[in-house]
């Protein structure tokens, strides 16, 4: 299996901040990973597919860069709406695995 | 817009069998995936493996092989996820989800607690 590790576990932002969440897997996994937003008690919702693709409707403060084993997803000025968990996940092969979540929490 | 309706909210018993539903609306069914992903409480999320709804085609994570059923009905456009014998530990929400790579649709969830 793939192993996804995302760094850091918790991140303590303000609004207005930039923020950057890392993943990387154990090996490489060329483009194909994908972002997902889980806010309490609701299903995740994916934000970027192939690494750093904008899903349809996604605002265009979230971004994605990197291939091969490490990847990073930021979102450039921090709005109250996005105090959330997020999650990487790796599609390069089965089974499809995901990281643990990072929790962005309001400093 | 494709659309994930999954099944209830289950309550059982350790050793009670169990079968969960996913019905997909609003895309050809016969020519997609659907996954089940477990979420335990307070953890994060755990692919459980997919299903190919033309042919039934199923793939497992070595985590979850033989403690899980993935099948599917075509002709309803459904498809399940069951349990033989349920343990404490099953206790989790379960979604199903559209796509074979990455997942572009979410169900619900639905919320199985386990407890004698």
């Amino acid at each position: 299996d793939i192993q996804m590790t995302q760094s850091p576990s918790t991140l303590s932002a303000s609004v207005g901040d930039r923020v950057t969440i890392t993943c990387r897997a154990s090996q490489s996994i060329s483009s194909w990973l994908a972002w997902y937003q889980q806010k309490p008690g609701k299903a995740p919702k994916l934000l970027i597919y192939k690494a750093s693709t904008l899903e349809s409707g996604v605002p265009s403060r979230f971004s994605g860069s990197g291939s091969g084993t490490e990847f990073t997803l930021t979102i450039s000025s921090l709005q109250p709406d996005d105090f959330a968990t997020y999650y990487c996940q790796q599609y390069n092969s089965y089974p499809r695995t995901f990281g643990q979540g990072t929790k962005v929490e309001i400093k | 817009e494709v659309q994930l309706v999954q099944s209830g909210a289950e309550v059982k018993k350790p050793g009670e069998s169990l079968k969960i539903s996913c019905k997909a609306s609003g895309y050809s069914f016969t020519s997609s995936w659907i996954a089940w992903v477990r979420q335990m409480p307070g953890k994060g999320l755990e692919w459980m493996g997919i299903i190919y709804l033309g042919d039934s085609d199923t793939t497992y994570s070595p985590s979850f092989q033989g403690q899980v059923t993935i099948s599917a009905d075509k002709s309803i456009s459904t498809a399940y996820l069951q349990w033989s014998s349920l343990k404490a530990s099953d206790t989790a929400m379960y979604y199903c989800v559209g796509g074979s790579g990455y997942f572009d649709s979410w169900g619900l969830g639905t919320l199985v607690t386990v407890s004698s």
